[in-house]
Formats: C-alpha cells, structure tokens, sequence
C-alpha cells in the first residue's frame, strides 16, 4: 500500500485558517487521496477526498500538488469542534477491492 | 442524517467469555467494515464484506475471531474466546459499492478483564 506521511500534531488558533500537510511520494495513477477527521471519543469521520485536481466542499479544501506526491488539507477558519485526530489515506480502488489503511494522523490542537 | 448503529457501545468481560459485536450498516450500503482502534496500533481493518461475502479478513485473528453478516442490515464480530489483549474500540463502517466515502459508527468500546 501506498505510504502517507504527517505531522504528528499542529496547534492553531481559534478562527485562523490551517494548513494540515500530507505527503505521498509514492502514490499510484490510480490512488485518490481521502482526508478523515476523528474527533474525542467518536468514530472517524468523512472530510473530503480527490483525485487530482482541487475540491471544495462545505467542511474543508483540499489541494493536491500538480505531481501529486503531496496534499493538503485546508480550514478555512478553524473552530473549537475542528480539534481532532486528521487523517491523510491513498485508496486503491480497481479490480474490486477498497481499502483505507489509517496512519497515525495529526492530531489538531485549537486554541481559544 | 443516515447513521451506522452499532451495539453494545460499551463492554466489560472476563478473560475466556464470548464477545458478539453487532453493526447495522446504512440502508442500500452494501460494503461493511470491521475496524480496531487501540491507542498502540492505532485504526486496523479486520475485516469487510461485500453484499454480505466477505472480500478480506487478512486483518484478523482467526482463532479467536470470527465476522458474519447474516443479513444486509446486520453485521456481526464475535470473539470467543476473549483474552485481555481484545481489549479496544471496534468500529464498523459502511458505504456503497462505488462510493468514496465511507461511514463509521460510534464504536464499541471492549474491556476484557
């Protein structure tokens, strides 16, 4: 499986925007790049995910490098609720299998 | 908003007794996922199961655990027998073949004394 590689924590401060850097050197043609959250004592949750090119979506952007060896996930303007465990997976999805194999993540600190 | 259900949230055994997890998937998900959390290995699949077969249990220990889903609205982990070292967060997920996004449950939490 294709590695990624985080930082293992960032702090940031209330309403700022966050930049959460991920790096995937060896990623394949075929590996999209999906952003999970896991808040304290919940579930891991869905953020965002893309292929190539820049998504938007209601909770976040992700902007992918034009080799597409890294990633980062972007917050726009960080809350009390986005501190959390945020976790950077390559999926493999072809010849009927799907995967996400969960690193460690990096854990975001908010500060009032 | 839609939710995976899963049950018993939390759990307390004795070494040696049996364990059933039980998930219920979204309704029309037809991809289930068994996943472990414990704060030495962080998240691990297990398990997962498409339209109830199961595609991959590389994951899990075979001796002690088994993964059923006797239906498609219900997904099952048992453990039996449990040791200490089971002793973890177990999430069950869900998505529709095709789909990118993938849906946890709240978990449930296994103490075996």
């Amino acid at each position: 499986d294709a590695k990624t590689t985080q930082p293992n924590s960032m702090e940031s401060n209330e309403e700022e925007p966050v930049h959460l850097p991920c790096n995937h050197s060896t990623i394949s043609g075929t590996d999209y790049i999906h952003w999970y959250r896991q808040l304290p004592s919940q579930g891991p949750e869905y953020v965002i995910h893309g292929l190539t090119s820049n998504v938007n979506n209601r909770m976040a952007s992700l902007a992918i490098a034009e080799d597409r060896k890294s990633s980062t996930l972007i917050l726009h303007r960080a809350t009390l609720r986005d501190a959390a465990v945020y976790y950077c997976i390559l999926s493999y999805s072809g010849a009927g299998s799907y995967q996400l194999t969960f690193g460690k993540g990096t854990k975001l600190s908010v500060i009032p | 908003d839609a939710r995976v259900t899963q049950t018993p949230r939390h759990k307390v055994t004795e070494m040696g007794q049996e364990v059933t997890m039980r998930c219920q998937p979204i309704l029309g998900h037809n991809t289930v996922f068994w996943y472990r959390q414990t704060m030495m290995q962080g998240l691990e699949l297990l398990a997962y199961f498409r339209n109830r077969a199961p595609l991959d249990d590389s994951g899990m220990p075979k001796d002690r655990f088994s993964a059923e889903m006797p239906d498609a609205t219900l997904a099952t982990l048992k453990i039996q027998p449990s040791e200490p070292r089971d002793s973890a967060v177990y999430f069950c997920a869900s998505r529709i073949s095709g789909a990118n996004v993938l849906t946890f449950g709240a978990g449930s939490r296994l103490t075996v004394l």
